[in-house]
């Protein structure tokens, strides 16, 4: 099973500043590298699939890279309601879906 | 895009089986796959099964032995039953889709609802 690995655990960064996430996978995956979005008390929303491709209705800060074993989600200029938890997800055969254990992004 | 609604007892005993269902609209349930995933308080989201219209199911390996899903197209709803539960099944149950002809994302969830194991 391929496990996810998620880089920093809390990021602190100030409005308007550009935010680095990481998503390290135990193997080599396929392009099937999915991110999410989750606010307090609210349901992950998809915001990243294909490694690159953003969700439908998703701001065009928010861009996705990567390939192998090392995946980053940028999120160009922070606004006020982009922090958040951010978690990735892997889909490999099987067929099984893991998630990452997440990444805190607070206001510094 | 799919809406999601997700429905059943907020509280359930050691050793019984909790059941939850999930209710669909604004679009075909033949277009999807149909998911349950849950997440414990504080902590990160599990995958716990799929299935298709067809009746084919998929499961995490981790909780196969317990879990069952089903759907019932005339009430646009699918349901999930996970038997012998425990203080660790304890978690915010979601449902989600994800398109039948690329399931490698979840691209609608439900709300959730709390699930506590507890006598």
């Amino acid at each position: 099973e391929i496990v996810l690995t998620q880089s920093p655990v809390t990021l602190s960064l100030s409005p308007g500043e550009r935010a680095t996430l990481a998503c390290r996978a135990s193997q080599s995956v396929t392009g099937y590298l999915a991110w999410y979005q989750q606010k307090a008390g609210q349901a992950p929303r998809l915001l990243i699939y294909g490694a690159s491709s953003r969700g439908t209705g998703i701001p065009d800060r928010f861009s996705g890279s990567g390939s192998g074993t090392d995946f980053t989600l940028t999120i160009s200029r922070l606004e006020p309601e982009d922090f958040a938890v951010y978690y990735c997800q892997h889909y490999g055969s099987s067929p099984m879906y893991t998630f990452g254990q997440g990444t805190k992004l607070e206001i510094k | 895009q799919v809406q999601l609604r997700e429905s059943g007892p907020g509280l359930v005993k050691p050793s019984e089986t909790l059941s939850l269902t999930c209710t669909v609209s604004g679009d075909s349930m033949s277009t999807h796959y149909w998911n349950w995933i849950r997440q414990p308080a504080g902590k990160g989201l599990e995958w716990i099964g799929r299935m298709y219209l067809t009746g084919s199911t998929d499961y995490n390996p981790s909780l196969k032995s317990r879990v069952t899903m089903s759907v019932d197209t005339s009430k646009n709803q699918f349901s999930l039953k996970l038997t012998s539960v425990t203080a660790a099944d304890t978690a915010l149950y979601y449902c989600a889709s994800c398109r039948g002809g690329r399931c490698d994302f979840f691209d609608s969830w439900g709300q959730g609802t709390l699930v506590t194991v507890s006598s």
